[in-house]
């Protein structure tokens, strides 16, 4: 299975834009590059998907290299409800997800 | 929204005893996992579910772990002879797909097991 790194944490203020890198050096052809976020106590929630280039949806974007051996998580103006843990996972084909140990960021006011 | 439910929210059993934990996947999806979370660690995949069988499990999962989709909406967790460290939050989610495009899992809330 492709193994990413993260940072373990990161702080920011609020309106802020944060960005978190993920390095996935193994990744494989036909795989994409999905990020989670959770709260304490909750299921982890999908926030976006992508293989290559940009990809932009309501609450984030994602930008891939063109190697794509990394990707980084862009949450544009944070606020204070976004302080959660926020995961890069890479699956290569089979259905077994492993989270690393994520990036817990927290936003101040 | 669709959504992944949970059943119980919360379960206390004494160890040894056995536990179902139930779930209700989305309604189209396919393929069903579950997961845990002991407090203050990783998410950890358990076993991931589709076409009625097994398709990957962690070495997490031994011999007291069981999963069943007794009917077409529930997906269920079974712990035989619970053990302390079983405690945890177990989370289910279901996808789609298993691969690639829209693979994206759908988490519920959790069951938290607490074993006495």
């Amino acid at each position: 299975l492709a193994k990413t790194t993260q940072p373990i944490s990161m702080d920011s203020y609020e309106g802020q834009e944060v960005n978190i890198t993920c390095s996935h050096n193994n990744i494989a052809t036909n795989d994409y590059i999905t990020w989670y976020q959770q709260f304490p106590s909750q299921g982890p929630r999908f926030i976006i998907q992508g293989y290559k280039t940009k990809v932009t949806n309501e609450v984030a974007s994602l930008f891939i290299p063109a190697d794509r051996k990394s990707s980084t998580l862009s949450l544009p103006r944070v606020s204070l409800s976004d302080t959660a843990v926020y995961y890069c996972l890479v699956l290569e084909g089979g259905f077994k997800t492993i989270f690393g140990a994520g990036t817990r960021l927290f936003v101040k006011a | 929204e669709p959504e992944v439910t949970q059943t119980p929210s919360h379960q206390v059993t004494q160890m040894g005893q056995e536990v179902i934990l139930r779930c209700v996947p989305i309604s189209n999806h396919l393929y069903f996992y579950w997961y845990r979370q002991i407090l203050g660690q990783k998410v950890e995949f358990l076993v991931s579910f589709y076409n009625n069988e097994i398709s990957e499990k962690s070495e997490i999962f031994d011999d007291q772990f069981s999963v069943e989709r007794p009917d077409g909406s529930n997906f269920t967790l079974k712990i035989r002879s619970t053990k302390l460290e079983d405690s945890a939050m177990y989370f289910c989610a279901s996808s789609e797909a298993g691969s690639g495009r829209d693979n994206e899992q759908f988490f519920g809330p959790g069951t938290r097991l607490t074993v006495l």
